[in-house]
């Protein structure tokens, strides 16, 4: 069945490290991948996105890579601020269909 | 810049009482979605709109009706709320199918 999940409900880093979160999806007919950063109280934002043609996308301080063989994405977040505590989403568009199927999150903790 | 502006933000309801969730949006998007945020769970799409007049169903329609009368605005109905109804609730709007969403503040409603 569709799913959409990351393999780590929470992720604690020290300030200044990089951080890597992974999410692992399951419908090969997914061709377009976003990322999403949830704040305390707050919704969703984008982060970054990527489509099936690619394999790597760079924004700032955070990239993207996709491995379509084993249907597996990950964020990668440069030099970790405290501002990037949130709840880290993948979502995934599948083909024709429209929708956007979202992974449960992973909390990332930054300890100063 | 307004965005996507819900209102409520916070509701509680009795079992069997209605009410409506108004989103609007300034962006001129013409999708528009509704999704419902569950502790651990990611978003689950409830309905959606691909133009003024339309409407959809998403993953978890039951219980719920939306209305798009305008291009801006997007309604979520909840016409008898059961407890199973308490969650928090975003509106989302994008420029193109379930592409980069936009999201509100979100809603929180207690149905008891």
């Amino acid at each position: 069945g569709e799913s959409v999940g990351l393999h780590l409900p929470t992720l604690s880093v020290q300030e200044g490290d990089n951080s890597i979160i992974n999410c692992a999806y399951s419908n090969s007919a997914s061709d377009y991948f976003i990322w999403y950063k949830q704040e305390s109280g707050k919704g969703p934002q984008f982060i970054i996105d990527i489509r099936s043609n690619m394999d790597k996308r760079q924004g700032q301080r955070v990239t993207v890579l996709l491995n379509k063989t084993v249907k597996h994405l990950s964020l990668q977040i440069a030099a970790t601020q405290p501002g990037d505590s949130a709840v880290y989403f993948c979502a995934e568009n599948i083909g024709n269909t429209g929708k956007l199927i979202f992974g449960q999150g992973t909390t990332l903790q930054v300890k100063p | 810049n307004a965005g996507v502006t819900q209102t409520p933000k916070f509701r509680v309801l009795k079992t069997g009482q209605s009410m409506t969730l108004l989103c609007a949006q300034d962006m001129n998007h013409e999708y528009m979605y509704w999704y419902r945020q569950d502790p651990g769970m990611g978003l689950r799409l409830i309905h959606y709109s691909v133009g003024e007049g339309t409407t959809a169903k998403g993953e978890v329609p039951d219980g719920y009706n939306v209305s798009r009368l305008k291009k801006q605005n997007f309604l979520l109905g909840l016409e008898s709320a059961a407890p199973s109804q308490t969650s928090v609730y975003f509106c989302a709007s994008s420029s193109f199918f379930a592409g980069e969403l936009f999201f509100g503040e979100g809603s929180r409603l207690t149905v008891l």
